[in-house]
């Protein structure tokens, strides 16, 4: 079974562009979320998706925003790009989102904006 | 305003010996904790979890043990070896109010086993 799946791996980006990054989760899972990793502050929670709808939201502004397609799939936007965007962002799946679920997390798309 | 925290950065234990990681909440609201293991260039991989009606939970070398009074927790892993070198997240969770914040982690403590 594969894993999730992340593309791309990597990014450049400069400053004031947008940026969309895409993840595919493990086959029959429904429910994808999106977290932010910076060195100072952790993991911290973006979204999370269920059947194409915006269950949750963590305290991010609205310049970061996803959406979901029928086939589970999830993509990330993040626009009017700032220097603090820099970040490794990583999609988790499960099946139905519960909160005592395991997610299963991507490798990660890492972001730097110059 | 850190609700998980991890206050040691890095921990360095010998090959063999025991590994404890610590964790310390500050929501009363959690009532589910969970353990995850980064490699770089990996995503974070689930390790171990317990629920606060338990104040123990167990698989394996790896322990997890939870002081809700004290609102901390910490994974015990014995005995360690070099593959457990890798950056370790703790998690909480708040189920009963359906997890709408996600996950909350902490920063990590970067484990590293000496040989």
């Amino acid at each position: 079974k594969a894993g999730v799946t992340q593309t791309p791996r990597y990014l450049i980006k400069t400053r004031g562009q947008q940026v969309t990054l895409s993840c595919s989760p493990i086959s029959g899972h429904r429910s994808v979320s999106w977290y932010q990793q910076t060195p100072g502050q952790g993991l911290q929670f973006l979204f999370e998706y269920f059947s194409e709808t915006q269950r949750n939201k963590g305290n991010f502004p609205g310049r970061f925003s996803g959406r979901q397609f029928s086939n589970s799939r999830s993509e990330m936007n993040v626009s009017t790009l700032e220097l603090g965007d820099s970040a490794l962002y990583l999609c988790a799946s499960s099946r139905q989102g519960s909160a005592n679920e395991k997610l299963f997390f991507g490798s990660g798309t890492q972001l730097s904006v110059l | 305003d850190q609700q998980v925290k991890q206050n040691s950065p890095s921990l360095s234990v010998q090959e063999g010996r025991i590994s404890i990681l610590n964790c310390d909440y500050t929501n009363s609201m959690f009532d589910y904790f969970l353990w995850y293991k980064k490699y770089p260039a990996e995503g974070p991989t689930f390790l171990i979890s317990i629920s606060s009606i338990k104040d123990k939970n167990e698989d394996g070398r790896f322990t997890v043990f939870l002081n809700k009074s004290a609102k901390h927790l910490s994974l015990h892993i014995v005995p360690s070896q070099p593959g457990d070198s890798a950056v370790y997240f703790c998690a909480a969770s708040d189920i009963s109010g359906g997890g709408a914040d996600g996950l909350t982690f902490g920063k990590g403590t970067h484990l590293i086993i000496q040989p």
